[in-house]
């Protein structure tokens, strides 16, 4: 079956730094999802990718698209430490084959003030 | 985007036992899923909730011991059955608006087994 593989599993940066962090899949995804999760709550989305190349920002957030469109990335610029929490990424199957989500196994992410 | 309402959102069960989490939207949805994510993990499909049919199962994971309904295009359950401490899990429900919209999910509700 389909797999993500999302890299790194944890991060432990300083406030102010960057972030990157990216999925790679062995199938094609016509659309990619980033979620973060806090403790407590459910995955909340913060970027959707449609078209292969794509490249969009929410903020301080990027993502893009790959352009085989088997893989993608998240770049967080001038990490804060709300930034905190586990983020995943997802690939969202054609409705004609169930239209489910396919999730990464997540990057937890921690913020020193 | 829909508002997602999952209850209850924590409970502690004896082994044995059964527990139905509802999730309730705000408005018709198109698809409604159910994932299972467990301590320290990513999500895993359960299966997706078919309004006025049966669900449709993942690989690992049976109608027996998930029951789920989905009665009409606002409200779905799903019930974790016989349980043992392995079924400790976060269960989360999510909603598909259809026509390319991404998925959003509830808060989830947090279950554990003694």
């Amino acid at each position: 079956g389909q797999q993500l593989n999302q890299s790194p599993q944890s991060m432990f940066i300083q406030e102010g730094e960057d972030v990157s962090m990216n999925c790679t899949s062995s199938s094609i995804f016509n659309t990619w999802l980033w979620y973060k999760q806090d403790p407590g709550e459910g995955p909340v989305l913060l970027i959707a990718l449609y078209k292969a190349g794509e490249l969009t920002s929410n903020g301080r957030l990027t993502a893009q698209f790959g352009i085989t469109r088997k893989d993608s990335f998240l770049n967080i610029s001038a990490s804060i430490p709300s930034d905190v929490g586990i983020y995943f990424c997802a690939g969202h199957l054609p409705y004609n084959q169930g239209g489910k989500l396919i999730f990464g196994q997540g990057t937890e992410l921690s913020v020193k003030p | 985007s829909a508002v997602i309402s999952q209850k209850p959102s924590r409970d502690i069960c004896q082994r044995g036992t059964s527990l139905t989490i509802q999730c309730q939207v705000d408005s018709q949805v198109t698809m409604m899923f159910w994932y299972r994510q467990q301590p320290g993990q990513s999500l895993t499909l359960i299966a997706t909730a078919n309004q006025g049919s049966e669900a449709t199962y993942e690989s690992g994971f049976v109608i027996d011991k998930f029951p789920i309904s989905r009665p009409n295009l606002t409200f779905s359950t799903l019930t974790v059955s016989n349980m043992s401490p392995e079924d400790s899990s976060i269960y989360l429900c999510s909603v598909d608006q259809g026509q390319d919209q991404p998925q959003h999910f509830g808060d989830g509700t947090r279950l554990s087994i003694l």
